[in-house]
């Protein structure tokens, strides 16, 4: 069984500033996860993903995050938040080698930032 | 990277109708389709999974009389919503992930996602 928790349902920044999202997971095998934005009325679109090696992982738009095994966690960052990252970020975990890769998603995140 | 179309973006039908939803995937052969429901301001809750010529894997408390899906051809799905009611008024978002060429694609691509209003 795997699941995922994305603390704070809501996180607010001001333009310029740090972006934090976090996530943690739970999982009994060695996990892939991704992150995703979605934009109102849309489908999601992968930031990036972790599969294996480097534990840093670069993504789109700026954004990068880190797979920490020990913490079980896998927080999205970006240096300088700008108007167009505020949406709605998902964070998402599958066990790899199962058949269909199926995903759990975090409750999501919906970041808004003033300028 | 792979591109997975639905359609329609949206649709209005009135209580007891049926209506079909279409997901594509433009290229790439689409082995393995999902499909995902969305309540406003909550998280993606997967519905089924669908193997190409294959039933679709519902998951618990999904009804598959209620959301019928077809999963005929390696770029086509479909998720048929039977007499639909109010309550089923949603989003819906499929996915897929299959092959390109030699490659495997393991990770999901997801639809524009469908808004159903059932009035």
């Amino acid at each position: 069984a795997q699941s995922v928790t994305q603390l704070g349902s809501h996180v607010s920044v001001s333009e310029g500033a740090l972006v934090l999202l976090r996530c943690n997971y739970s999982s009994s095998v060695p996990p892939y996860l991704f992150w995703y934005v979605q934009y109102p009325n849309q489908g999601l679109q992968l930031l990036l993903k972790y599969t294996t090696g480097a534990t840093l992982v670069k993504g789109i738009n700026g954004f990068e995050a880190e797979f920490k095994k020990s913490e079980t966690s896998f927080h999205l960052t970006k240096p300088s938040a700008h108007m167009s990252d505020a949406a709605e970020y998902f964070c998402a975990v599958t066990s790899p080698g199962g058949s269909n890769y199926k995903l759990t998603f975090g409750k999501g995140t919906l970041l808004t930032v003033n300028p | 990277g792979a591109v997975v179309s639905q359609h329609p973006s949206r649709v209005i039908c009135k209580s007891g109708t049926s209506v079909k939803i279409e997901c594509r995937s433009l290229d790439f052969q689409a082995t393995t389709m999902f499909w995902y429901r969305q309540f406003p301001k909550q998280s993606l809750m997967l519905m089924a999974t669908s193997n190409e010529g294959s039933k679709a894997t519902y998951e618990q408390g999904v009804e598959k009389d209620k959301f019928l899906i077809n999963h005929a051809s390696l770029t086509l799905s479909t998720l048929t919503v039977t007499s639909a009611h109010p309550e089923d008024s949603s989003f819906y978002i499929c996915s897929a992930r299959g092959t390109s060429g030699s490659n495997t694609i393991n990770e999901q691509f997801f639809g524009p996602g469908t808004r159903l209003t059932v009035l």
